[in-house]
């Protein structure tokens, strides 16, 4: 049963650079039949989708925030990670990372509990 | 971007009853189509892939239907732990939008 679980610093200074983990156990980061996403939700708000990441490293991020995020795979620890630079307190959110299916309907079936991260001085 | 636009944004049931949540998008996605829900505190959790087809362990009160750009997300017979938020995403196009929720409230 693959299980991912986010990590990170829970505080960030405004202007600074917010780098999250997610450790996947149970199965391969580079089993091309899954993608890896980003997805993160401000306190009381919806979801908003970051990005993916496939097994060849080959990303798609959001526009909203293209220039200011970089996602990356570490096949040797089995992990994705995110970072997002010049954060403000609109980048405050719990983070998510989850796993999609690189085939139609290109759902995201697994989910990790997620990691909250706040934006403050 | 695709936009997603559901409705109700909120509604309130009794255990029991029969809801229905429906989702928009703003261009034809096909059935590219997902619904996830949310409970306080908790990660999202996929319930529908494909507009219509139910994972495994996903009972079968709820269900999906639709294609293009109309979905209907029904759960029939209504129990306590069905009261959450809800969610359709597209996957038809990067970015994978989401729509802004609908929560589930007991009357």
């Amino acid at each position: 049963q693959v299980q991912l679980q986010e990590s990170g610093p829970g505080l960030v200074k405004p202007s600074q650079t917010l780098s999250l983990t997610c450790a996947v156990s149970g199965g391969a980061i580079s089993n091309g039949d899954h993608y890896w996403s980003w997805v993160r939700q401000p306190p009381g708000k919806g979801l908003e989708w970051l990005g993916n990441i496939d097994s060849s490293g080959s990303t798609h991020y959001n526009p909203s925030l293209e220039s200011r995020v970089i996602m990356s795979l570490d096949t040797s620890k089995n992990q994705l990670s995110l970072r997002v630079t010049s954060v403000t307190a609109a980048d405050t959110a719990v983070y998510y990372c989850a796993r999609g299916v690189a085939f139609w309907p290109y759902y995201m079936d697994v989910w990790g509990m997620g990691t909250t991260v706040t934006v403050s001085s | 971007d695709i936009q997603m636009t559901q409705s109700p944004a909120s509604l309130s049931a009794s255990v029991g009853d029969t809801v229905t949540v429906t989702c928009r998008a703003s261009q034809s996605i096909s059935t590219y189509l997902n619904w996830y829900q949310q409970k306080p505190g908790k990660a999202p959790k996929l319930l529908i892939s494909s507009a219509s087809s139910l994972p495994s362990g996903v009972p079968s009160r709820f269900s999906g239907r639709g294609s293009g750009t109309d979905f209907i997300l029904t759960i029939n017979t209504l129990q306590p732990e069905d009261f959450a938020v809800y969610y359709c995403q597209q996957t038809y196009n990067t970015p994978y939008t989401f729509g802004q929720g609908s929560k589930l409230e007991i009357k």
